[in-house]
């Protein structure tokens, strides 16, 4: 909700562009999980970050805690990109547990 | 193989019945959680359970109950299933550091709709 917004809230993209996604937190975010839930209603988990940077694949993913933000990054979007992207904050406001935004719809076109 | 498997899958039930979703992990986790995801909310915690036989609200929890009888299972029950329940469940688990240092990994889904 309000305490982890994504934007954009959806998201066409031709296969093989780039792309980003973020996530601004009004929270004091430690912690950040990124998830893919496919078509079919999977949740896949992406990434799990303490400030910093992770890759893996075409994937790249940035937490900056001093300036609360998140980002993911899409690499040479493929088909199987498409889904619902969810970011999630740990915060010890939140007694630990993870807040989740409410997703960025992604459609890759062929 | 999947390693959280929730049943049922789907079901449908009448208003004022009782309604039990299960939960079963092979990932050797201590930590397992109950979310209902509704179009415009995200993902909500209702309950958690870090050790068998004990569980823990949520940030949701009224008009439900949990049960972790042994590490592998967890159990969400609705004693008087409402309308304002109909949702997609999601179970995982995490490993036994706490929250912090935790990935969750989600079963499937259940698609509870309540008439």
């Amino acid at each position: 909700g309000d305490k982890v917004k994504q934007s954009p809230s959806a998201l066409s993209l031709q296969e093989g562009t780039n792309s980003a996604l973020r996530c601004n937190f009004s929270i004091a975010a430690t912690t950040v999980q990124w998830f893919l839930q496919n078509p079919r209603g999977s949740l896949i988990n992406l990434f799990y970050l303490v400030p910093g940077t992770k890759e893996n694949g075409r994937l790249k993913s940035t937490f900056n805690s001093k300036e609360s933000y998140s980002t993911l990054h899409i690499r040479d979007a493929q088909l199987e990109d498409s889904g619902t992207y969810f970011c999630a904050a740990e915060a010890n406001s939140a007694g630990n547990k993870l807040t989740f935004g409410i997703g960025t719809r992604v459609l890759v076109r062929p | 193989e999947a390693a959280v498997t929730q049943s049922p899958r789907s079901k449908v039930a009448v208003t004022g019945g009782k309604v039990t979703l299960s939960c079963h992990q092979t990932n050797n986790h201590d930590y397992m959680y109950w979310y209902r995801q509704d179009t415009g909310h995200g993902l909500r915690l209702i309950h958690y359970s870090y050790v068998a036989d004990s569980t823990e609200k949520g940030d949701i929890p009224d008009g439900y109950k949990a049960s972790r009888p042994s590490q592998e299972n967890f159990s969400l029950i609705l004693e008087l299933a409402s309308l304002s329940q109909t949702a997609v469940y999601f179970c995982a688990s995490s490993d036994a550091r706490g929250f912090s240092g935790n990935t969750l990994y989600f079963g499937e889904g259940s698609r509870l709709i309540v008439v």
